[in-house]
């Protein structure tokens, strides 16, 4: 049963354009969402996160918005850079009894193509 | 200087063997966590730590177990060890408070490719 799901496993985009990457949820009592980019041969760093209470969060070049309505986010990137070739993991985090989990979806690797 | 460290960075052995793997973190940060990257990429967390005191666990078998000597170490002992194990194991670390509300981003170290044959 997945909560959290990036149904792209992944995406071409050309340098200079917009990446937009997608994640689902389930659960309506996430309160966090985040997303974590990874290079091969290292671990998950984080990259940005909205509040369940907000629809859009913005850093520079990447902006994640949230649709609570169709329980759907997206991480939007632009321009597109060729250090931006990476897997992004969407995570959403839960608050179970007295502790905060972090579900993760499976990843979308984005390749930025020259 | 290295915020999440794992050690090693490989692990190949044998069947029924029983191996560890050391985290450290040097955040000041007091809670850890064991994750499980499986064949299908997704992250499973396994373990989390706070203040020395298990406070998830999720259902892993019994043959892994965490130790924590300080806050600043979890380290991971499997015990015979099967084919299924292997996988990519990733240390993390925040700054949680349970009971405070905002949740706070995990630091994650470079991971062990733990390959059983």
């Amino acid at each position: 049963d997945q909560q959290v799901k990036q149904n792209s496993p992944s995406l071409s985009v050309q340098e200079g354009r917009i990446s937009i990457l997608n994640c689902d949820y389930t659960n309506s009592m996430f309160d966090y969402f985040l997303w974590y980019k990874k290079y091969p041969a290292e671990g998950p760093t984080f990259l940005i996160s909205i509040s369940s209470i907000k629809d859009k969060n913005e850093d520079g070049r990447f902006t994640v918005f949230l649709n609570k309505s169709a329980k759907h986010l997206s991480l939007h990137i632009v321009p597109s850079q060729p250090g931006d070739s990476a897997v992004y993991f969407c995570a959403a985090s839960a608050r179970m009894d007295s502790n905060y989990q972090l579900i993760w979806g499976a990843g979308t690797k984005l390749i930025i193509k020259p | 200087d290295t915020a999440v460290s794992q050690t090693p960075k490989y692990l190949v052995t044998q069947m029924g063997n029983d191996k560890s793997i050391k985290c450290e973190q040097n955040l000041g940060h007091d809670t850890m966590y064991w994750y499980k990257q499986d064949s299908k990429k997704f992250l499973k967390i396994m373990f989390s730590y706070n203040n020395k005191e298990l406070i998830i666990n999720e259902t892993v078998p019994n043959r892994f177990s965490p130790k924590s000597p300080d806050k600043a170490h979890l380290n991971l002992h499997i015990n015979s060890l099967e084919l299924g194990d292997s996988a990519v194991y990733f240390c993390a670390s925040s700054q949680d408070d349970p009971g405070k509300g905002d949740y706070n981003e995990q630091f994650f170290g470079p991971g062990t490719r733990l390959t059983v044959l």
